[in-house]
């Protein structure tokens, strides 16, 4: 069974701190692996990672994939309070969106 | 407002009631799914839906139906519920294939008493 752990769990930090977020997996077919921004209901796109090594960054984000250590990490930097969410970490592993999420890890940035 | 819409956005129904869940989305993608979220669990695909065929089916109670008339709309039927199917019940589409993201609505809040 595919499965995607995330930690930690919930993590409380003041605003300018930077926070790094960990999502491991073992998965049967990798194609990729996924990270959303939840703030109330709707799931929002951050990155998509494919190869390993690569890091991909958007803004005060950034995310890097560790094929060999079946692991990747979301940096935030600069935190500010618009960046608590829960962030959810998932991986593909099928033609379609086969998708297996990670409970998620709660942020909250406090002034 | 995401390019995909559910409504409604809450329910409360009981456990004898028939209701339906309603996700349209207007990104032009091929493939709409289903997901369940339960407090302090991760989301769980139910359904996947391909050019309006059904291509996955996780082991979901019957009580539990779903209908994709066409790529843009689809929707989940609900009867005989129980408290615990008492979750967030978020649609998502994408296009189909490997290595696409998906694009969430923001949810059903269902609540069965």
């Amino acid at each position: 069974e595919d499965k995607v752990v995330q930690s930690p769990l919930s993590l409380v930090v003041h605003e300018g701190d930077t926070v790094t977020l960990n999502c491991s997996y073992e998965v049967t077919n990798f194609r990729s692996l996924l990270w959303y921004k939840q703030e109330k209901k709707a799931p929002t796109f951050l990155f998509m990672l494919t190869s390993s090594g690569i890091e991909k960054k958007s803004g005060r984000l950034s995310s890097i994939l560790d094929k060999k250590e079946l692991s990747s990490i979301l940096n935030i930097t600069a935190t500010q309070t618009g960046d608590s969410a829960i962030y959810l970490c998932a991986v593909n592993s099928g033609g379609y969106q086969k998708v297996t999420f990670g409970i998620g890890t709660k942020l909250q940035v406090i002034p | 407002e995401t390019g995909v819409t559910q409504t409604p956005r809450h329910l409360v129904m009981g456990m004898t009631n028939k209701k339906s869940l309603k996700c349209e989305q207007h990104l032009g993608h091929n493939a709409m799914y289903w997901y369940k979220q339960s407090a302090k669990k991760p989301l769980e695909l139910m359904f996947v839906y391909s050019l309006e065929e059904r291509v996955e089916n996780n082991s979901v109670p019957s009580r539990f139906s779903p209908e994709c008339p066409n790529s843009s709309h689809l929707f989940l039927h609900l009867h005989t519920l129980q408290p615990e199917d008492s979750a967030l019940y978020l649609c998502a589409s994408s296009q189909y294939g490997p290595n696409t993201e998906a694009f969430f609505g923001q949810g059903t809040r269902l609540t069965v008493v």
